[in-house]
C-alpha cells in the first residue's frame, strides 16, 4: 500500500514569492491534515479536512495561507506571499476515520522542507 | 486545552543499554496517547498508541510505553537499544473530540557504539 505522498520534498524561494505544496493521501482515507514543523519542535496542526470540507482551520494564518482539497482526495497548501518565518517542514497526514477520530492513527508523508531567503 | 511535555530534549545512550523517554501530558478530558518516531529527512512513523484497556502498550521495534493516569505520564521504554534507533521521538495526545493531535517538543535519542 502506498503511503502519503508529498511534493516537492524541498523548496527554496525568495521572500514575498508564492509557494505551493501538494499532498496525495493514502487511498480511502477521508481525513487529511496539514502540519507545520519548525526546527527542533513538534508538528503543529494547520488545517484538517473531512473529505472536501475544512472542519478545523483555526490554526491556519488566513492572511497568507490557503488550502484546498478538491474532490476530497489530493490537497494543496499555498503560501502567498512567503515570509522568512515560514521556513519549516510542512507535513501532510491522513487517517481512515474508522475509529473514533481521536484514536484514529494518522499516517504522515515525508514532508516538504521550505526555506525562505 | 491539552499539552504535552517531553522533559528531555536529548538522550545519549550506549548501544544495548536500556532507555526511557519521558512524556507528561495535561488535559481536562480523557485522552488517547501516541508515540511517533522521525528519522532524518523523513515523516513521522507511529511506534505505538494507547486508546484504552491495558496500560502497558507494546509497539514496533521492541518499544513499549506505560500509561499512568495518576501521574499523567506515558513514558516510552526499550530494554536494549540499537544504533538504528537513533532518531527524534515525539509524544502526542488527542482527545475524544479528535479535533487536534498535540505534539511534544520531541526527544532526540542518540545511540552510541
Amino acid at each position: 500500500e502506498a503511503g502519503v505522498v508529498q511534493s516537492p520534498r524541498y523548496k527554496i524561494i525568495e521572500k514575498k514569492q508564492p509557494v505551493a505544496f501538494w499532498c496525495n493521501p493514502i487511498s480511502g482515507h477521508n481525513t487529511l491534515y496539514w502540519y507545520r514543523q519548525n526546527l527542533g519542535q513538534g508538528p503543529e496542526l494547520l488545517i484538517r479536512y473531512e473529505n472536501e470540507e475544512a472542519v478545523d482551520d483555526s490554526q491556519l494564518p488566513k492572511d497568507r495561507f490557503s488550502a484546498e482539497r478538491l474532490k476530497g482526495v489530493d490537497s494543496t497548501l499555498k503560501i502567498q506571499p512567503a515570509e522568512l518565518g515560514d521556513s519549516a517542514v510542512y507535513l501532510c497526514a491522513s487517517s481512515s476515520g474508522t475509529l473514533s477520530l481521536g484514536g484514529d492513527t494518522q499516517y504522515f508523508g515525508p514532508g516538504t522542507r521550505l526555506t525562505v531567503l | 486545552a491539552q499539552s504535552v511535555t517531553q522533559l528531555d530534549s536529548q538522550v545519549p545512550v550506549f548501544e544495548e543499554a536500556p532507555v526511557e523517554l519521558r512524556c507528561n501530558y495535561s488535559s481536562s478530558v480523557s485522552v488517547y496517547l501516541f508515540w511517533y518516531v522521525q528519522y532524518p529527512n523523513q515523516g513521522l512513523q507511529l511506534l505505538l498508541k494507547y486508546l484504552s484497556g491495558s496500560t502497558l502498550v507494546k509497539g514496533i521495534n521492541g518499544f513499549e510505553a506505560e500509561f499512568n493516569k495518576s501521574q499523567t505520564s506515558f513514558h516510552l521504554r526499550k530494554p536494549s537499544v540499537h544504533i538504528s534507533d537513533t532518531a527524534e521521538y515525539f509524544c502526542a495526545v488527542n482527545n475524544n473530540a479528535g479535533n487536534m493531535l498535540t505534539f511534544g517538543g520531541g526527544t532526540r535519542l542518540m545511540v552510541k557504539p
